[in-house]
Formats: structure tokens, C-alpha cells, sequence
């Protein structure tokens, strides 16, 4: 597609489920970024993908939290047992490199209640 | 989680005046960028810096890397009502490292 595309955009869901956030990069685009945005705060880093390789994990903060990438393409962002300040918007970018100019998609709005 | 330090984090300006934000950070980066954030939507890029010393402009944005490449501002001319927004700074090392996000300026530009 034309830009980064991010599904669901709104998920809400009990506390104690696990949830999967998709993320669609821009086609060709190597470099994979999710980030945490909390309401009014700026943007949290959580974990970069270069290419199906994660060299920097250091953002997730716990071993709830883990995300994969495939074929150079798709990236999966799973949460399990879900915690209330889990709620966030879920932000993933692509750029065609590391460092780079990187171009979001519109996020997933997640709620646990 | 790391973030740079952006300033100042909010202002409140009258429609047609000029703004200027700047970001600094402790650690060197080869890439500087300038994002708007949209209520409800996801950053946008607006300007790209590669080089220290660089200064772009994008229609009315203009964007220097400081020579130090510790530094960058971002200056918006003439503002309008659609200029409110949050923006943001993110600097990147390498083509093997993540971008690192300012801590955000929100403006509001009233009539």
C-alpha cells in the first residue's frame, strides 16, 4: 500500500487477554519501528525491526510484551495478559533505513478494562 | 525510555506570528527529523535533516541540524490556524539504530 497500515484501529479488551496489533510497512521499507504513545505524552520506544532481526529490544517493558517480524514485511505486536496501563496508542513506523526519515501509520487505540 | 529534550512544551501564539522550537540531546546523531502530530492521528514527517549544518525549509517550516549535531530547531513562519499540533524532534545514530523521539512542543495559534 501506499502508507503504513496499522489494524485494528481501536481494540478494547479485558484485562488478563492477550491481544495482537498488526502493522503493515510501507512496501520495500527495511527498517520496522513500534512505539507507545499514552495519552498527551510523547512517543515511547518499544522495539525496532531491521529487515526479520530485532537488534534493539530495549524498549518492551515486559516479558509480556513481544512482537515479530516476517519476510522482511508484516510485524506483529503481541501483549498477553493485559494490564490496564497497557491502554495506549500503539504506533508503528517504516523507513528505508535504519536512522531515517521513518512514516507512521494512525496507530491502535488500545483499551483495557 | 530515552527521549530528548525539546523546548518549549507548549505555546500559545496569535494567527501570522513566527514560531521556533528547538531540541537538544547529550548524545551526537546523524539524522535529525520534524514531525506534527494531529489529534487522533499518527506523526507526520515534515522535514529530514542528514548533514550537520543543514538547513531546509518546506514551504514555510525551516529546519537547521546544529553543528554540534546535538542540537536542531525547527522555526514555522507566518502560523495559521492549522498549524496546531504537536511536534516533535527524533534523532537516529546509524542505519542499524532507532530513532529517538523528543519529548514534544504543543502549539496553539489562535486568531
Amino acid at each position: 500500500g501506499a502508507g503504513v497500515s496499522q489494524s485494528p484501529s481501536n481494540k478494547v479488551t479485558e484485562k488478563g487477554k492477550d491481544v495482537e496489533l498488526r502493522c503493515d510497512p510501507i512496501s520495500g521499507h527495511t527498517a520496522l519501528y513500534w512505539y507507545r504513545q499514552s495519552l498527551g505524552q510523547g512517543l515511547e520506544f518499544l522495539i525496532y525491526f531491521q529487515g526479520n532481526s530485532a537488534p534493539d529490544k530495549s524498549g518492551l517493558p515486559s516479558d509480556r510484551f513481544s512482537a515479530e517480524r516476517t519476510g522482511g514485511s508484516v510485524s506483529t505486536l503481541t501483549i498477553q495478559r493485559t494490564q490496564q496501563e497497557d491502554s495506549a496508542v500503539y504506533l508503528c513506523a517504516s523507513s528505508l533505513f535504519g536512522g531515517g526519515g521513518a512514516f507512521f501509520g494512525q496507530g491502535t487505540r488500545l483499551t483495557v478494562v | 525510555g530515552q527521549q530528548l529534550n525539546q523546548s518549549p512544551q507548549s505555546m500559545f501564539i496569535q494567527e501570522g506570528e513566527d514560531v521556533s522550537m528547538n531540541c537538544t540531546s547529550s548524545s551526537i546523531f546523524n539524522t535529525w527529523l520534524w514531525y506534527k502530530q494531529d489529534p487522533g492521528e499518527g506523526p507526520v514527517l515534515l522535514i529530514a535533516l542528514y548533514k550537520a549544518g543543514e538547513l531546509t525549509s518546506n514551504g514555510r517550516l525551516t529546519a537547521q541540524f546544529g553543528i554540534t549535531r546535538k542540537d536542531s530547531f525547527l522555526n514555522i513562519s507566518a502560523s495559521i490556524p492549522s498549524d496546531v499540533g504537536i511536534y516533535f524532534c527524533a534523532g537516529g545514530f546509524t542505519e542499524a539504530d532507532k530513532l529517538i523521539f523528543g519529548t514534544g512542543t504543543r502549539l496553539q495559534v489562535f486568531p
